[in-house]
């Protein structure tokens, strides 16, 4: 099945702690983004990534990096310079990377820092 | 101003009736424009896109744009309790050019009363 797989769906971690997220795509998409989502604020956009070995800081880039070293895989780390980790993490994929396109989502990260 | 307006809701309505969503965007040379439906903990999930002025039908789901007041809308006829979920306009930032960034909206929460 073609699909967006993320990986854990649960996670628990201690403050001060690196943690990364998984983000594989099969649909031979173009470009990735990764999201944040809190109750309350929707989606807001931590880096997207168009092609390989590049990639673009969305509008709350602070505290997290990427990498896109395979065109199919876009992992996120959230560093513990990230002041309020705890949040619903997306990551989507889209088919094209100029205008336009629509995105598909994976199935989402609940990640919990305490 | 917010790029991408939506209601937050809740709207509530009775099973059966048509559930009718807006969203107004702020960028005039906005051409495609993308609804999507998320379920409370799940991920979002497109449902309809459309790029040109009018009606788009699929289903019991219509989408309905109008560019030159700058409005989307999704009605949902026959809703169900099914329907029941928050749904998220998204409008492209800078269509046509380099990148693909989708601005979302807040959503609108539904909720089908049976």
């Amino acid at each position: 099945d073609g699909g967006i797989t993320q990986s854990p769906k649960y996670l628990f971690r201690k403050e001060g702690q690196n943690v990364t997220l998984s983000c594989e795509q099969n649909l031979n998409h173009d470009a990735m983004y990764w999201y944040r989502q809190d109750p309350g604020q929707g989606l807001r956009l931590i880096y997207y990534s168009q092609i390989v070995n590049d990639f673009q800081k969305g509008d709350i880039a602070e505290g997290y990096s990427v990498s896109r070293e395979k065109k199919e895989s876009f992992p996120l780390t959230v560093t513990s310079a990230q002041k309020n980790p705890t949040a619903f993490y997306l990551c989507a994929s889209t088919p094209g990377t100029g205008g336009g396109y629509e995105q598909y989502f994976g199935p989402g990260t609940r990640l919990t820092v305490t | 101003q917010k790029e991408v307006e939506q209601n937050s809701g809740p709207l509530s309505v009775p099973e059966g009736a048509i559930a009718s969503l807006n969203c107004t965007y702020s960028d005039r040379g906005s051409q495609s424009f993308f609804w999507y439906r998320q379920y409370s903990g799940k991920s979002p999930e497109l449902i309809m896109f459309i790029y040109s002025n009018g009606d788009k039908e699929d289903g019991r789901f219509t989408a309905q744009l109008n560019k030159a007041s700058q409005y989307v809308s999704l009605l949902i006829r026959d809703s169900q309790p099914s329907d029941s979920a928050t749904y998220l306009c998204a409008v492209p930032l800078n269509y046509g050019g380099a990148t693909n960034k989708l601005i979302f909206g807040t959503g609108t929460l539904l909720a089908v009363q049976p």
